[in-house]
Protein backbone atom coordinates (compact mmCIF):
# COMPACT_ATOMS: atom_id res chain seq x y z
CA UNK A 1 0.00 0.00 0.00
CA UNK A 2 1.65 3.58 -0.73
CA UNK A 3 2.19 5.83 1.87
CA UNK A 4 2.83 9.22 2.25
CA UNK A 5 4.48 10.76 5.42
CA UNK A 6 5.08 14.38 6.31
CA UNK A 7 7.40 16.11 8.71
CA UNK A 8 7.44 18.16 11.11
CA UNK A 9 3.59 18.21 11.68
CA UNK A 10 3.78 22.41 12.56
CA UNK A 11 6.33 24.64 12.32
CA UNK A 12 6.98 28.02 13.51
CA UNK A 13 9.80 30.22 12.09
CA UNK A 14 10.72 33.79 12.35
CA UNK A 15 10.49 35.83 9.25
CA UNK A 16 14.05 35.02 7.28
CA UNK A 17 14.72 31.80 9.04
CA UNK A 18 15.51 29.01 6.59
CA UNK A 19 13.96 25.75 7.06
CA UNK A 20 12.69 22.26 5.15
CA UNK A 21 9.80 20.15 5.20
CA UNK A 22 10.35 16.36 4.71
CA UNK A 23 7.95 14.10 2.87
CA UNK A 24 8.78 10.41 3.11
CA UNK A 25 6.80 8.32 0.42
CA UNK A 26 6.59 4.68 -0.02
CA UNK A 27 5.48 4.22 -3.33
CA UNK A 28 5.56 1.31 -6.12
CA UNK A 29 6.24 3.18 -9.43
CA UNK A 30 6.02 6.36 -8.69
CA UNK A 31 4.77 8.53 -11.78
CA UNK A 32 5.10 11.75 -9.72
CA UNK A 33 5.50 13.89 -6.44
CA UNK A 34 2.94 16.73 -5.81
CA UNK A 35 3.72 19.70 -3.53
CA UNK A 36 0.03 21.90 -2.83
CA UNK A 37 -0.16 24.83 -0.49
CA UNK A 38 -3.31 24.82 1.49
CA UNK A 39 -4.92 28.34 3.26
CA UNK A 40 -7.55 27.49 5.74
CA UNK A 41 -10.47 27.41 4.45
CA UNK A 42 -9.28 27.24 0.81
CA UNK A 43 -9.00 24.37 -1.39
CA UNK A 44 -5.10 22.90 -2.14
CA UNK A 45 -3.42 24.68 -4.41
CA UNK A 46 -0.55 23.27 -6.85
CA UNK A 47 2.89 24.27 -6.43
CA UNK A 48 5.35 21.50 -8.41
CA UNK A 49 5.23 18.31 -10.33
CA UNK A 50 8.88 16.40 -9.26
CA UNK A 51 9.12 13.34 -11.77
CA UNK A 52 12.74 11.75 -11.19
CA UNK A 53 15.82 11.09 -8.08
CA UNK A 54 17.53 14.89 -8.68
CA UNK A 55 14.94 16.67 -10.51
CA UNK A 56 14.51 20.36 -8.42
CA UNK A 57 11.92 23.02 -8.58
CA UNK A 58 11.70 27.03 -7.94
CA UNK A 59 9.24 29.27 -7.41
CA UNK A 60 9.82 31.86 -5.75
CA UNK A 61 11.46 31.56 -1.88
CA UNK A 62 10.19 27.75 -2.02
CA UNK A 63 12.10 24.85 -3.94
CA UNK A 64 10.95 21.31 -4.06
CA UNK A 65 13.81 18.55 -3.91
CA UNK A 66 13.30 14.78 -4.91
CA UNK A 67 15.24 11.37 -4.07
CA UNK A 68 14.38 8.40 -4.19
CA UNK A 69 12.82 7.80 -0.55
CA UNK A 70 11.68 11.63 0.13
CA UNK A 71 11.02 15.15 -0.91
CA UNK A 72 11.74 18.50 0.76
CA UNK A 73 10.41 21.69 0.27
CA UNK A 74 13.02 23.94 1.49
CA UNK A 75 11.64 27.53 2.31
CA UNK A 76 13.97 30.36 1.86
CA UNK A 77 14.15 33.67 3.74
CA UNK A 78 10.09 33.20 4.69
CA UNK A 79 7.59 35.70 4.96
CA UNK A 80 4.09 35.84 7.10
CA UNK A 81 2.56 35.18 3.85
CA UNK A 82 4.40 32.03 3.71
CA UNK A 83 1.91 30.62 6.16
CA UNK A 84 -0.12 27.62 5.37
CA UNK A 85 -0.55 24.30 5.54
CA UNK A 86 1.89 22.69 2.89
CA UNK A 87 1.03 19.01 1.06
CA UNK A 88 2.51 16.26 -0.32
CA UNK A 89 1.04 13.20 -2.19
CA UNK A 90 2.55 10.74 -4.43
CA UNK A 91 1.52 9.55 -7.78
CA UNK A 92 2.18 5.61 -8.03
CA UNK A 93 1.76 3.44 -11.16
CA UNK A 94 -1.14 2.80 -12.82
CA UNK A 95 -3.76 0.36 -10.71
CA UNK A 96 -7.01 0.19 -13.36
CA UNK A 97 -5.69 3.18 -14.51
CA UNK A 98 -6.15 6.96 -13.45
CA UNK A 99 -4.53 9.25 -11.22
CA UNK A 100 -4.68 7.98 -7.68
CA UNK A 101 -2.68 10.31 -5.45
CA UNK A 102 -1.87 9.39 -2.02
CA UNK A 103 -1.64 12.39 0.36
CA UNK A 104 0.42 13.11 3.12
CA UNK A 105 -1.44 14.65 6.46
CA UNK A 106 0.55 18.37 5.73
CA UNK A 107 3.35 20.62 7.39
CA UNK A 108 1.54 23.52 9.19
CA UNK A 109 3.82 26.24 8.55
CA UNK A 110 4.06 29.52 10.46
CA UNK A 111 5.77 32.42 10.06
CA UNK A 112 6.05 35.06 12.45
CA UNK A 113 7.67 38.89 11.77
CA UNK B 1 -11.76 32.76 -14.69
CA UNK B 2 -11.01 29.39 -15.08
CA UNK B 3 -11.21 26.97 -12.85
CA UNK B 4 -13.18 24.46 -10.79
CA UNK B 5 -16.48 25.62 -8.79
CA UNK B 6 -18.10 23.62 -6.27
CA UNK B 7 -21.95 24.23 -4.26
CA UNK B 8 -22.87 24.75 -1.96
CA UNK B 9 -19.65 26.45 -0.18
CA UNK B 10 -21.33 24.90 3.44
CA UNK B 11 -24.55 22.69 4.00
CA UNK B 12 -25.93 21.57 7.63
CA UNK B 13 -27.85 18.16 6.92
CA UNK B 14 -30.26 15.71 8.96
CA UNK B 15 -29.12 12.37 8.92
CA UNK B 16 -30.94 9.96 6.76
CA UNK B 17 -31.00 12.98 4.06
CA UNK B 18 -30.31 12.51 0.38
CA UNK B 19 -27.39 15.39 -0.72
CA UNK B 20 -25.92 16.21 -4.30
CA UNK B 21 -22.49 18.02 -4.06
CA UNK B 22 -22.36 19.68 -7.41
CA UNK B 23 -18.82 20.03 -9.04
CA UNK B 24 -18.52 22.17 -12.50
CA UNK B 25 -14.54 22.84 -14.28
CA UNK B 26 -14.24 24.44 -17.19
CA UNK B 27 -10.62 23.36 -18.27
CA UNK B 28 -11.97 20.71 -20.52
CA UNK B 29 -9.83 18.49 -17.96
CA UNK B 30 -10.65 14.46 -18.75
CA UNK B 31 -10.75 13.49 -15.47
CA UNK B 32 -12.43 14.65 -12.08
CA UNK B 33 -12.30 12.98 -8.46
CA UNK B 34 -13.56 13.89 -4.91
CA UNK B 35 -11.86 13.62 -1.61
CA UNK B 36 -12.84 14.07 1.57
CA UNK B 37 -10.56 16.10 4.11
CA UNK B 38 -10.78 15.19 7.96
CA UNK B 39 -8.43 16.18 10.65
CA UNK B 40 -5.40 13.99 10.91
CA UNK B 41 -6.56 11.54 7.90
CA UNK B 42 -5.67 14.05 5.31
CA UNK B 43 -7.40 13.87 1.86
CA UNK B 44 -8.81 10.52 0.38
CA UNK B 45 -10.19 9.96 -2.43
CA UNK B 46 -13.66 8.75 -2.73
CA UNK B 47 -14.07 8.25 -6.20
CA UNK B 48 -12.69 9.50 -9.89
CA UNK B 49 -13.50 10.05 -13.45
CA UNK B 50 -10.96 9.22 -16.14
CA UNK B 51 -13.40 10.66 -18.47
CA UNK B 52 -16.92 11.07 -19.31
CA UNK B 53 -19.02 8.25 -19.28
CA UNK B 54 -16.89 6.05 -16.60
CA UNK B 55 -16.38 6.02 -12.96
CA UNK B 56 -13.96 4.21 -10.41
CA UNK B 57 -13.78 3.49 -6.76
CA UNK B 58 -11.29 5.83 -4.31
CA UNK B 59 -10.08 4.39 -1.18
CA UNK B 60 -13.73 5.23 0.55
CA UNK B 61 -16.50 4.81 -1.81
CA UNK B 62 -19.04 3.56 0.65
CA UNK B 63 -22.28 5.65 1.33
CA UNK B 64 -20.92 7.66 -1.43
CA UNK B 65 -22.22 7.41 -5.65
CA UNK B 66 -21.15 9.71 -8.43
CA UNK B 67 -21.52 10.31 -12.21
CA UNK B 68 -20.20 11.80 -15.09
CA UNK B 69 -22.56 12.52 -18.21
CA UNK B 70 -20.06 15.24 -19.60
CA UNK B 71 -16.60 16.45 -19.11
CA UNK B 72 -17.92 19.51 -16.96
CA UNK B 73 -20.07 18.16 -14.52
CA UNK B 74 -19.12 15.45 -12.05
CA UNK B 75 -21.77 15.38 -8.85
CA UNK B 76 -21.46 13.62 -5.80
CA UNK B 77 -24.61 12.21 -4.12
CA UNK B 78 -25.06 10.98 -0.46
CA UNK B 79 -27.63 8.71 -0.75
CA UNK B 80 -28.46 8.52 3.20
CA UNK B 81 -25.77 10.50 5.17
CA UNK B 82 -24.48 9.65 8.32
CA UNK B 83 -22.79 11.63 10.89
CA UNK B 84 -19.61 10.15 9.93
CA UNK B 85 -19.83 11.97 6.17
CA UNK B 86 -19.22 15.42 8.44
CA UNK B 87 -16.09 16.75 6.38
CA UNK B 88 -15.07 18.81 4.05
CA UNK B 89 -15.19 17.80 0.50
CA UNK B 90 -12.93 19.02 -2.53
CA UNK B 91 -13.77 18.25 -6.31
CA UNK B 92 -10.24 17.99 -8.18
CA UNK B 93 -9.80 17.98 -11.81
CA UNK B 94 -6.64 16.87 -14.22
CA UNK B 95 -5.49 17.06 -17.77
CA UNK B 96 -4.98 13.63 -19.03
CA UNK B 97 -4.58 10.48 -16.77
CA UNK B 98 -1.60 8.26 -17.46
CA UNK B 99 0.45 10.48 -19.80
CA UNK B 100 3.74 12.62 -18.34
CA UNK B 101 3.02 16.35 -17.74
CA UNK B 102 -0.99 15.79 -17.23
CA UNK B 103 -0.96 14.43 -14.42
CA UNK B 104 -1.29 17.62 -11.60
CA UNK B 105 -4.60 18.01 -9.81
CA UNK B 106 -6.50 21.04 -9.57
CA UNK B 107 -8.68 21.67 -6.52
CA UNK B 108 -11.97 23.61 -6.46
CA UNK B 109 -12.85 25.57 -2.72
CA UNK B 110 -14.32 23.12 -0.96
CA UNK B 111 -17.80 22.10 0.29
CA UNK B 112 -18.52 21.68 4.25
CA UNK B 113 -20.80 19.42 5.07
CA UNK B 114 -22.09 19.17 8.79
CA UNK B 115 -24.08 15.62 9.18
CA UNK B 116 -26.34 15.65 12.38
Amino acid sequence: EDQVTQSPEALRLQEGESSSLNCSYTVSGLRGLFWYRQDPGKGPEFLFTLYSAGEEKEKERLKATLTKKESFLHITAPKPEDSATYLCAALGGLTGGGNKLTFGTGTQLKVEL
Amino acid sequence: IAGITQAPTSQILAAGRRMTLRCTQDMRHNAMYWYRQDLGLGLRLIHYSNTAGTTGKGEVPDGYSVSRANTDDFPLTLASAVPSQTSVYFCASSHRPGLAGGNEQFFGPGTRLTVL
